[in-house]
């Protein structure tokens, strides 16, 4: 079974314009979140979806946002860039949205911001 | 509000030698925790979990946590370290009813040394 892959794997952009990042979850899975990773603030939640419903949001500015489709995969947007949203951008699917649920993370988008 | 400290930024080690990755969490309730690694340029891989019952967690690759209420802790060891240990481990904590978001501590980098 194919893990959750993320496209593209790495991204270049300037300030002001936008981006849309790509995720496709495992097969079979209803939940996907996504994640910010940097070095000065770690790990940070921005957002879990689940049957094309914004079920949960992390603290980020309205710039950041997603959707997800019918068959589950899911897409961010962040608009207007600002050199502070270079980041590794993870997602990472799931079968519920139980605590039990274990996260399958993907590898990432790298985002640069220039 | 829930919360994840692990103490340390970095541990080195020697091939060989015990791994201990220390983890408080600051939760008023009953919390779900987590102990996922990260290897260069890839996401997140969960190590194990704790979510109820038996209070030492055994996970994948010889880790293995322990579930201290009264100290508020969930540090992560492992026996004997070995060269492909190497990588980021981070402490996570489910919010109650949150579905797929997770808190995660700043992380920890591991070296191994031959």
């Amino acid at each position: 079974k194919a893990g959750v892959t993320q496209t593209p794997r790495y991204l270049i952009k300037t300030r002001g314009q936008q981006v849309t990042l790509s995720c496709s979850p495992i097969s079979g899975h209803r939940s996907v979140s996504w994640y910010q990773q940097t070095p000065g603030q770690g790990l940070q939640f921005l957002f879990e979806y689940f049957s094309e419903t914004q079920r949960n949001k992390g603290n980020f500015p309205g710039r950041f946002s997603g959707r997800q489709f019918s068959n589950s995969r899911s897409e961010m947007n962040v608009s207007t860039l600002e050199l502070g949203d270079s980041a590794l951008y993870l997602c990472a699917s799931s079968l519920g949205r139980g605590l039990n649920e274990k996260l399958f993370f993907g590898s990432g988008t790298q985002l640069s911001v220039l | 509000a829930q919360s994840v400290t692990q103490l340390g930024s970095h541990v080195s080690v020697s091939e060989g030698a015990l791994v201990l990755l220390r983890c408080n969490y600051s939760s008023s309730v009953p919390p779900y925790l987590f102990w996922y690694v990260q290897y260069p340029n890839q996401g997140l891989q969960l190590l194990l979990k704790y979510t109820t019952g038996a209070t030492l967690v055994k996970g994948i690759n010889g880790f293995e946590a322990e579930f201290k209420k009264s100290e508020t802790s969930f540090h992560l060891t492992k026996p004997s370290a070995h060269m492909s240990d190497a990588a980021e481990y981070f402490c996570a904590v489910s919010p109650y009813n949150q579905g797929g978001k997770l808190i995660f501590g700043q992380g920890t980098e591991l070296s191994v040394k031959p």
